[in-house]
């Protein structure tokens, strides 16, 4: 089945400590990117990545980093966690901008306390 | 200002009715994407549109491009249409960065 895979769905975890949300598609999409969906703001951009070692900052990307070694796994690194990005994540994929929509993972509730 | 508007932001109708909800943009665009989100959180990618209009089912996409204005209609709503709907835009300069909307929330009654 084509689906861009998120883990944890869900996490808790302490101000300061380094955590990884992995993302992984297995449509050979080269395009991935990273939002953060908070009440009252909708969804941000955090970064996106045009294909392996390539990526760029969304609006948001403040506190966060990503790396692209390899087409399908786009993982997303908060080095220091803060409690302002406690937030509902998620990530996508796409096959290009002019054939087709994107495939997004089922999200990621994290809460920093 | 957000570079994306949508309205309005909750709608409730009766089933069958025919729905609308309206994004417009300020910006260059490239696409303009038609998203989907039910209770629970999940997003499905209903439509992405350069011109003109698609239709999938009950549900239809239009934009104009001139006016910088896209419209998602439904017909024969039902309450499994029930969901918060989203615009994003692509910007024009080659690459993927994504504006969205804040959302609809549409609420269909049986």
């Amino acid at each position: 089945e084509a689906q861009v895979t998120q883990n944890p769905r869900y996490l808790i975890t302490v101000t300061g400590k380094k955590l990884t949300v992995t993302c992984s598609q297995n449509m050979n999409h080269e395009y991935m990117s990273w939002y953060r969906q908070d009440p009252g703001l909708g969804l941000r951009q955090i970064y996106y990545s045009m294909n392996v070692e390539v990526t760029d900052k969304g609006d948001v990307p403040e506190g966060y980093k990503v790396s692209r070694k390899e087409k399908r796994n786009f993982p997303l690194i908060l080095e220091s966690p803060s409690p302002n990005q406690t937030s509902l994540y998620f990530c996508a994929s796409s096959s290009s901008r002019d054939s087709g929509g994107y495939t997004f993972g089922s999200g990621t509730r994290l809460t920093v306390v | 200002k957000n570079e994306v508007e949508q309205s309005p932001q909750n709608l409730t109708a009766q089933e069958g009715e025919f729905i609308t909800i309206n994004c417009s943009y300020s910006v260059g665009i490239s696409a303009l994407h038609w998203l989907q989100q039910h209770p629970g959180g999940g997003i499905v990618s209903l439509f992405m549109l350069s011109s003109g209009k698609k239709k999938h089912g009950r549900l239809i996409a239009t934009i104009n491009i001139q006016e910088k204005h896209s419209s998602l209609h439904i017909t024969a709503s039902h309450p499994r249409d029930s969901a918060v709907y989203i615009c994003a835009a692509n910007n024009n300069f080659g690459n993927e960065k994504l504006t969205f909307g804040t959302g609809t929330r549409l609420t269909i009654i049986p």
